[in-house]
């Protein structure tokens, strides 16, 4: 099965700075995708970003971007110009060919005004 | 934009008795997904479900749990004989097809408190 490592459980930022998480994943498959959801306190599962393990070219969603480099199986969610709607729980997730996820452990996010 | 609904948003049950969990997917999808996560855990995947049938199930979803879409609109999750360890959210999700560019849509969650 595919693991999915998350190794900041918190991480805090100051309003308008850059913050970076990290994720790293495990698997033997060539072909997969991988995700970034933010969970507010409400618990609800929101998609943050999206990149497909054959583009080698990082997803970049207006201020989320990411580093995905394949060969090391590190995908980091970076976050610039942070807001005070940022804060949230952050989950990378991993989805097999199966359509089957993997999410980490999370990393709590604090936005500091 | 379409959502995925789940109802009730919270749900409070004694142990030992059956819940049903429900949820009604976004309405040309195909594909339809439980999962749970315990309290300060990470989201574990429970079943799938395609044309009627269990595609895929994790060692979560033994014998107590059974999936149904009863009414070609709804999706059930049913607990029989919850237990304290149940307690957690339960997410459900839909997809269009089989193809996983887009991932999954998830609904909002129920929160299941056993006591």
């Amino acid at each position: 099965a595919q693991t999915v490592t998350q190794s900041q459980p918190e991480m805090s930022v100051q309003e308008a700075e850059t913050v970076t998480l990290s994720c790293t994943y495990d698997t033997s498959e060539s072909d997969y995708y991988l995700f970034w959801y933010k969970q507010p306190p409400s618990r609800q599962m929101i998609l943050v970003i999206r990149q497909e393990a054959y583009k080698q070219q990082n997803a970049t969603e207006n201020r989320f971007s990411v580093n995905f480099q394949k060969a090391a199986k590190s995908f980091s969610l970076k976050i610039s110009d942070s807001q005070l709607g940022d804060a949230a729980m952050y989950f990378c997730a991993y989805l097999d060919t199966g359509n089957q996820f993997y999410f980490g452990t999370g990393t709590s996010l604090t936005v500091i005004p | 934009e379409p959502e995925v609904t789940q109802t009730p948003s919270h749900q409070v049950t004694q142990m030992g008795q059956e819940v049903i969990l429900r949820c009604v997917p976004i309405s040309n999808h195909l594909y339809f997904y439980w999962y749970r996560q315990i309290l300060g855990q990470k989201v574990e995947f429970l079943v799938s479900f395609y044309n009627n049938e269990i595609s895929e199930k994790s060692e979560i979803f033994d014998d107590q749990f059974s999936v149904e879409r009863p009414d070609g609109s709804n999706f059930t999750l049913k607990i029989r004989s919850t237990k304290l360890e149940d307690s957690a959210m339960y997410f459900c999700a839909s997809k269009r097809d089989r193809g996983f560019m887009y991932g999954y849509t998830f609904g909002s969650g129920t929160r299941l408190t056993v006591v």
